[in-house]
């Protein structure tokens, strides 16, 4: 049963746009969910993060929303950069449950120059 | 800062070889995780540690796997008899003890392939 679902494989954009990575998941105790960044041959990189008592958290051109009721959240790029192009994780904790990550499948971003 | 350090970064072995990998946290980090990611999906949890004690090793398949963590720093995890699904990267992260956010830091990973 995968918890956190990420259902777009592959996102291509062109650079100065905007990118939307989506991102769903089942499990209501989820409190916070945070988007991971992940380069070829290195560990994922932390990116952001929102607790559930939020619906929208901004870091530069980075910009998290949450939707508690449609159990979604997003996560926007303006403007892309070709920099940007990766691998991109959402993931997902309970507050009750460790803390523990469940991660989706990931989504891969090109920013096309 | 030093990161998580991992090694080694790629290994190639037979099915049914063993194979252990090992991890060094963060400085300081009291919590520390073992990922499985195969190819096209998001990492999954096998193990979670907290200094030395474990927390979490559900999703740990116990008949080939087991992970230790002595002293509550470094840790390996191996893999006695392999096969061929175990072929994945395994990351290693850390966190620091009560970061209740969930941030964790990752290291480069550890490339199986299993022929």
């Amino acid at each position: 049963d995968q918890q956190v679902k990420q259902n777009s494989p592959s996102l291509s954009v062109q650079e100065g746009r905007i990118s939307i990575l989506n991102c769903d998941y089942t499990n209501s105790m989820f409190d916070y969910f945070l988007w991971y960044k992940k380069y070829p041959a290195e560990g994922p990189t932390f990116l952001i993060s929102i607790s559930s008592i939020k619906d929208k958290n901004e870091d530069g051109r980075f910009t998290v929303f949450l939707n508690k009721s449609a159990k979604h959240l997003s996560l926007h790029i303006v403007p892309s950069q070709p920099g940007d192009s990766a691998v991109y994780f959402c993931a997902a904790s309970a507050h009750n449950a460790g803390n523990m990550l469940t991660f989706g499948g990931g989504t891969r971003l090109m920013v096309k120059p | 800062e030093a990161g998580v350090a991992q090694s080694p970064r790629y290994k190639i072995i037979e099915k049914r070889q063993s194979v252990a990998f090992w991890c060094n946290p963060i400085s300081g980090h009291a919590t520390l995780y073992w990922y499985q990611q195969i190819l096209g999906q998001g990492p999954k949890l096998l193990i979670q540690f907290q200094n030395n004690g474990v927390v979490d090793d559900s999703q740990l398949p116990k008949d080939r796997f087991s992970a230790e963590r002595l002293k509550g720093v470094d840790s390996t995890l191996k893999i006695q008899p392999a096969k061929l699904e175990d072929s994945a990267v395994y990351l290693c992260a850390s966190s620091r003890q009560g970061a209740g956010t969930g941030e964790l830091f990752f290291g480069e990973g550890s490339r199986l392939t299993v022929l």
